[in-house]
């Protein structure tokens, strides 16, 4: 497609229950980043993706949530056993690689409520 | 502990002034990029600046780089309403792989 795309834009969840947000990079992207930001504030590292290694995991803020990317295209974010402080925009984004120069592209964000 | 830390965290101007804001870092970069949000929703590229640049311009932005101060500034001119929205400058950190975001200038263009 012609940008990252995102689904849902928005999901309100009751507390407790699984969520998965997907994330549709830009074809021929193998990097491929998940930040969560929470209202008003910044964007928080959650994970990246580079082709075929293993993905950076180091910003997951706990085992609830995971993330795959399979073929090397979609991405999934799971959060299981919701919590309200889990409500925030998530947000995905694609690129060529970290080398210097290129540029990374944003999706509009899964807006995630948890009630 | 965030390696981007944008100042002023908010800027009111009127429309037409220049607004200036500034990021400083804490470690080794390898470029800094600057992105614009509006409304909490995606973030757009403004502008990249390698770590041996030390200024660059595009259309009314204009960026500095400042590696031994690690600091940067992002200056638009003749600001217009349009411009209202938040922006943050990222980095890449040498040896790692990932894009660090500060906290963010909430910029007001008033008419």
């Amino acid at each position: 497609g012609a940008g990252v795309s995102q689904s849902p834009s928005n999901k309100v969840t009751e507390k407790g229950k699984d969520v998965e947000l997907r994330c549709d990079p830009i074809s021929g992207h193998t990097a491929l980043y998940w930040y969560r930001q929470s209202l008003g504030q910044g964007l928080e590292f959650l994970i990246y993706f580079q082709g075929n290694s293993a993905p950076d995991k180091s910003g997951l803020p706990s085992d609830r949530f995971s993330a795959e990317r399979t073929g090397g295209s979609v991405s999934t974010l799971t959060i299981q056993r919701t919590q309200q402080e889990d409500s925030a925009v998530y947000l995905c984004a694609s690129s060529l690689g970290l080398n210097s120069g290129n540029t990374i592209y944003f999706g509009e964000g899964s807006w995630l409520t948890v009630v | 502990s965030q390696q981007g830390e944008e100042d002023p965290q908010a800027l009111s101007i009127q429309e037409g002034e220049n607004a200036t804001m500034n990021c400083s870092y804490k470690t080794s970069i390898n470029n800094l990029q600057w992105y614009r949000q509006n409304s909490g929703r995606g973030l757009v590229h403004l502008i990249l600046i390698r770590s041996n640049e030390r200024e660059k311009h595009s259309g009314r932005l204009r960026v500095t780089l400042d590696t031994s101060k690690k600091s940067s500034s992002l200056l638009i001119t003749a600001s217009r309403a349009a411009d209202t929205a938040s922006y943050f400058c990222a980095t890449i950190i040498q040896g790692a792989q990932k894009l660090v975001f500060g906290q963010g200038t909430r910029l007001t263009i008033n008419p």
